[in-house]
């Protein structure tokens, strides 16, 4: 399972930053740990994942500004996205992406995060 | 980036039909296409369907199932039951950034 906490307010320019906790097994496996967003009324956009060593990939269009890191002793990684507008409110999903299918097959429940002074 | 289109992007069908939504990628992608369902409400978390284009997931009733390899894949819902009626996303993970589609809102004629 994997559950997201985090502020549910962020202020423009801020930094947003979410964490998600792997439970029911280790973060150490053939699995990437991913970020996925969903502003309101809209489609799904992927964020970035991790990779238990800290190897990552990030959305191009994201790329400056986002930041994603691993904590192998507490089994769960983060999500820093800086200089945030109102365009970074959104649902914030944790998920794994599974080794062998290739799909992203758990998800958190999400977390709503709105940019707003 | 890899584009990813849907077609139709909303339909409206009844219980037992059979539905076919299409996904088409800018470029080849072999086989990793993923089809994902999401449902409004308390835990609107997206579910796996199919994964590599026609690998139905764990769980998944046996009237979805997918097709097609390369730029053109289907997902087919072979008897419309009440509980499918949801937004239905396909996703490439061939190349990141692992992209969608924009979805297919599936609702009740």
């Amino acid at each position: 399972q994997l559950q997201e906490s985090g502020p549910g307010l962020v202020k423009p320019s801020g930094t947003l930053s979410l964490t998600c906790v792997v439970s029911g097994g280790s973060i150490i496996n053939s699995n990437w740990w991913t970020w996925v967003r969903q502003a309101p009324g809209t489609g799904l956009e992927w964020i970035g994942e991790i990779y238990h060593n800290g190897n990552t990939n990030y959305s191009p269009s994201l790329n400056s500004r986002v930041s994603i890191s691993v904590d192998k002793s507490k089994n769960q990684f983060s999500l820093k996205l800086n200089s945030v507008t109102a365009a970074d409110t959104a649902m914030y999903y944790c998920a794994s992406r599974h080794g062998a299918k290739n799909a992203f097959d758990v998800w958190g429940q999400g977390t709503m995060v709105t940019v707003s002074s | 980036d890899i584009q990813m289109t849907q077609s139709p992007s909303s339909l409206s069908a009844s219980v037992g039909d059979r539905v076919t939504i299409t996904c088409r990628a800018s470029q080849t992608i072999d086989i990793y296409l993923n089809w994902y369902q999401q449902k409004p409400g308390k835990s609107p978390n997206p579910k796996v369907l199919i994964y590599s284009g026609s690998s139905v997931n764990n769980g998944v009733p046996s009237r979805f199932s997918g097709s097609g390899s390369g730029t053109d894949f289907t997902l087919t819902i072979s008897s419309l039951q009440p509980e499918d009626f949801a937004t239905y996303y396909c996703q490439q993970t061939y190349r990141s950034p692992f992209t969608f589609g924009p979805g297919t809102k599936v609702d009740i004629k």
